[in-house]
């Protein structure tokens, strides 16, 4: 089996801040994914990658940036962190288009 | 409008009783996907079905992908099936191809 991490666990930043979620899988998959859950909501698709380097724009991608390092990591960028903003950011992977997802721990993002 | 659509948006029952779960998807989806978050965790994927009768455990399973719908039924539910489900379908295809997620139902499970 593998594992999806997700750091930090939580993330508190300031309005207007730069702020970087890491994700990284060890299934040896070729597409990951990033979505951000609001509470008592649904998932919604930021970005997602099908291999390295790739990037592809989800529904919800103003805002943020990502970027595929290598084949087993996938950073997102929030790159102005709106005040009460606050959701939880889930990275997933899978080995090809929406074959089963597996699905990280979150990030939970406070801003002030 | 929103693509897919989840009801109840909340269900509470005993423990022993079943539930049933809708999802109804506005395109005809190729893949059709069941997953399961208890609070605060992340998700599991249930079922992958994207037509016909699927069984695991308790739960079953059943996409009509022409009636664009799914359902899944928990039998005999426990306290610990407490959580959200959620369906997603497909949108898009090949390596491009990416899940929409509806909006869950919170299913409270009590003694």
């Amino acid at each position: 089996g593998g594992i999806i991490t997700q750091t930090p666990k939580f993330l508190i930043g300031q309005e207007g801040q730069k702020l970087t979620l890491k994700c990284q899988q060890n299934f040896n998959h070729d597409t990951m994914y990033w979505y951000r859950q609001d509470s008592g909501k649904g998932l919604r698709l930021i970005y997602y990658s099908i291999t390295e380097n790739d990037l592809q724009k989800g529904d919800l991608s103003e805002g943020y940036d990502a970027s595929r390092e290598k084949k087993s990591s996938f950073s997102l960028t929030v790159t102005s962190a709106q005040k009460n903003e606050m959701a939880v950011f889930l990275c997933a992977s899978s080995t090809t288009g929406v074959d089963t997802q597996y699905f990280g721990p979150g990030t939970r993002l406070l801003v002030l | 409008g929103q693509q897919v659509q989840q009801s109840p948006a909340s269900l509470v029952l005993q423990e022993g009783e079943n539930a049933e779960l809708q999802c109804n998807f506005s395109s005809t989806a190729t893949q059709l996907q069941w997953f399961y978050q208890r609070p605060g965790g992340s998700l599991v994927s249930l079922l992958y079905n994207p037509s016909g009768t699927k069984h695991t455990g308790r739960l079953t399973s059943t996409t009509v992908t022409k009636e664009r719908r799914s359902s899944l039924h928990i039998s005999s539910s426990q306290i610990t099936d407490s959580g959200t489900y959620f369906c997603a379908m497909e949108q898009g295809q090949g390596g491009s191809a990416k899940l929409i997620f509806g909006e869950g139902t919170k299913l409270t499970v009590s003694s």
